[in-house]
């Protein structure tokens, strides 16, 4: 079984670019969701999607961050424009469960730097 | 809102000696996962646990879950090299429709 697969692994750009991540989830996983991982901190929820629907959105900075997932399978994060503290990993995951019940699946990340 | 605190922050063991690592919630939760971190790696599951007083365990790893399903812990006996990395729980708040909540973590160092 395929395993979460994002591009791309790494990305420089100076503050106020745009940037853009993809996703594409383990096959017949319903639920996708994007997190953001600070170095030494755990793994902080930005948005989950169930389907193309998102059902969290609360923590994402809305005025900067935007994310869609058509057709219920790839997904994409967008940051435009970049800060200095947007710095992170972004990490990828799904599952197939419903609420975040039971084993999320993440990918290897994207590692973003602002300069 | 719901916060999700571990201890210690990290640990610096001997081959062979025991870690242990604890997790507090603020709230009552549904379920409680953990997940392991490698060194430039992405979080793997290990567990869920979702009944009150829950015990499971995975070769060398012990997992429980409290009574009032507010804190947790993951205990290693006679830990190996292999189990450096960054231990983190997440719990699952009330309701159906909750996201995870994810502890700092406990960096765990395993000297040979």
């Amino acid at each position: 079984e395929a395993g979460v697969a994002q591009s791309p692994r790494y990305k420089i750009i100076e503050k106020r670019q745009s940037v853009a991540f993809w996703c594409n989830p383990i096959s017949g996983h319903a639920t996708l969701y994007w997190y953001q991982q600070i170095l030494g901190q755990g793994p902080k929820l930005l948005i989950q999607f169930q389907n193309n629907g998102v059902v969290d959105d609360s923590q994402l900075p809305k005025d900067r961050f935007s994310a869609e997932r058509l057709k219920g399978v790839d997904s994409t994060l967008k940051i435009q424009p970049a800060k200095l503290e947007d710095s992170a990993v972004y990490l990828c995951a799904s599952s197939q469960l419903q609420g975040a019940w039971g084993e999320q699946y993440f990918g290897p990340g994207t590692r973003l730097t602002v300069t | 809102g719901q916060q999700v605190m571990q201890i210690p922050q990290y640990q610096h063991v001997q081959e062979g000696e025991d870690f242990t690592t604890y997790c507090n919630s603020s709230t009552t939760l549904s379920n409680i996962q953990w997940y392991k971190q490698r060194p430039g790696g992405h979080p793997v599951f290990l567990i869920q646990l979702v009944k009150s007083g829950e015990v499971k365990k995975q070769k060398r790893l012990t997992f429980q879950f409290g009574e009032a399903k507010k804190n947790s812990s993951l205990h290693i006996t006679a830990t190996q090299t292999t189990d450096v990395g960054t231990y983190f729980c997440a719990g699952l708040g009330g309701g159906s429709q909750g996201n995870l909540i994810f502890g700092k973590g406990t960096k765990l160092s395993v000297k040979p």
